[in-house]
């Protein structure tokens, strides 16, 4: 099945550690994307990728770092400066930047207990 | 960057009524979007629509790109439709999709 996948669907973390929230597509898109979700909240980007090697900061990277080493895969780490990181994690992607429709993965919920 | 409103916030319809969803936005777009959020967070693609007018079943959609907003119509609304709707907005001078806050319908059988 072509799609994106995301992992795990839930995360439990203690405040002050490093997570990695894994993001796969199999639908070979160039572009890939991460946003975050607060409760009663539209979506806010964190992170884009428009081709591999290749990513930019969107509104909210302070605290976030990406990668995207293979065309498949845009991981997201949430690192301990992040100051409120308890929130819906979601990946999307399309065929080119911008200009297509985004498709989204099942999501992440991370808790920072 | 671009601000998008969506109006109503809540609706509430019986099931088999008809609605209409609003969406404002505040500048020129590359491509707008409508979503639906189904009570588990999925975010499902309804429509990719920069301009015109697109069905898709029992939904449709217009954008008047020159008037800056688009309306969502769902007719004979069923208890599935129940969900949080979203119109998103692509500015490609910030290469930001930008979200309204969104209209949560509830469908009662």
């Amino acid at each position: 099945d072509g799609g994106i996948t995301q992992s795990p669907k839930y995360l439990f973390r203690k405040e002050g550690q490093n997570v990695t929230l894994s993001c796969e597509q199999n639908l070979n898109h160039d572009a890939m994307y991460w946003y975050r979700q607060d409760p009663g909240q539209g979506l806010r980007l964190i992170y884009y990728s428009q081709i591999v090697n290749d990513f930019q900061k969107g509104d909210i990277a302070e605290g976030y770092s990406v990668s995207r080493e293979k065309k498949e895969s845009f991981p997201l780490t949430v690192t301990s400066a992040q100051k409120n990181p308890t929130a819906f994690y979601l990946c999307a992607s399309s065929s080119q930047l911008g200009v297509d429709t985004q498709y989204f993965g099942p999501g992440t919920r991370l808790t920072v207990l | 960057g671009i601000q998008v409103e969506q109006s109503p916030p809540d609706l509430i319809l019986q099931e088999g009524a008809n609605s209409t969803l609003r969406c404002n936005f505040s500048d020129s777009v590359n491509n707008l979007q409508w979503f639906h959020q189904n009570p588990w967070g999925q975010l499902i693609n309804l429509f990719y629509i920069p301009s015109g007018t697109k069905q898709n079943g029992r939904l449709s959609a217009t954008t008047v790109a020159t008037e800056r907003y688009s309306l969502l119509y769902i007719s004979s609304s069923q208890t599935t439709d129940s969900g949080v709707y979203f119109c998103a907005v692509w500015e490609g001078g910030a290469n930001n999709l930008f979200f309204g806050t969104g209209t949560r319908l509830t469908v009662i059988p």
